[in-house]
């Protein structure tokens, strides 16, 4: 499985934007670049996901290099209620699509 | 908005003794996983089912664990005889067509 590559923790001030990076040097050409996160004491939930093209929804964006090697998901600003686990993660887009969570980045931020 | 039950919510066992988690996926998907968190880790995927049929349980302890959803609904995940080890988060999550898993709240294990 293609794996993936994200700093342990990050500081963000409030209202300010956030770019959480992520490395995936070995993805493949079918794989798709998702984004979860997880609140303390709560399952995680999906943020974004993306194949090639920059995406946009109501929750963040996500940029994903020419190469696609590496990702950025983008908050416009934070929020303390943004203080999460993020996690990026490759979903094989053959088979059974499954996917596989890294230990990802813990944001926090800072009133 | 549906969401994915799970309970209980939180399990105290005492090691050798059994346990077992319940799931009930949101109406309508067919793909359900169980995953595993331990603290400060990511979650961990024990088995997952597409309807009735285990597609992957190649992560699950067989000798211990076992799962089933017989009817292709809702799910049971085992675990007999329960070890120190198996202290955790364990983790539901459904998906439908789309890309998206639900994840439920989690039942927290802890063995003592």
């Amino acid at each position: 499985d293609a794996k993936t590559t994200q700093p342990n923790s990050m500081e963000s001030n409030e209202e300010e934007p956030v770019h959480l990076p992520c490395n995936h040097s070995t993805i493949s050409g079918t794989d798709y670049i998702h984004w979860y996160r997880q609140l303390p004491s709560q399952g995680p939930e999906y943020v974004i996901h993306g194949l090639t093209s920059n995406v946009n929804n109501r929750m963040a964006s996500l940029a994903i290099a020419e190469d696609r090697k590496s990702s950025t998901l983008i908050l416009h600003r934070a929020t303390l209620r943004d203080a999460a686990v993020y996690y990026c993660i490759l979903r094989d887009f053959e088979g059974y699509q499954k996917v596989t969570f890294g230990t990802g980045t813990k944001l926090q931020v800072i009133p | 908005e549906a969401e994915v039950a799970q309970s209980p919510r939180y399990k105290i066992t005492e090691k050798s003794q059994a346990v077992a988690f319940w799931c009930d996926p949101i109406s309508g998907h067919a793909t359900l996983y169980w995953y595993r968190q331990i603290l400060g880790q990511g979650p961990e995927l024990l088995v997952q089912f597409q309807d009735e049929s285990v597609v992957d349980d190649s992560q699950l302890p067989k000798d211990r664990f076992s799962a089933e959803r017989l009817k292709g609904v809702d799910s049971t995940l085992k675990i007999q005889p329960a070890e120190l080890g198996d202290s955790a988060m364990y983790l539901c999550a459904s998906r439908g067509n789309s890309y998206e898993q639900y994840f439920g709240p989690g039942t927290r294990l802890t063995v003592t």
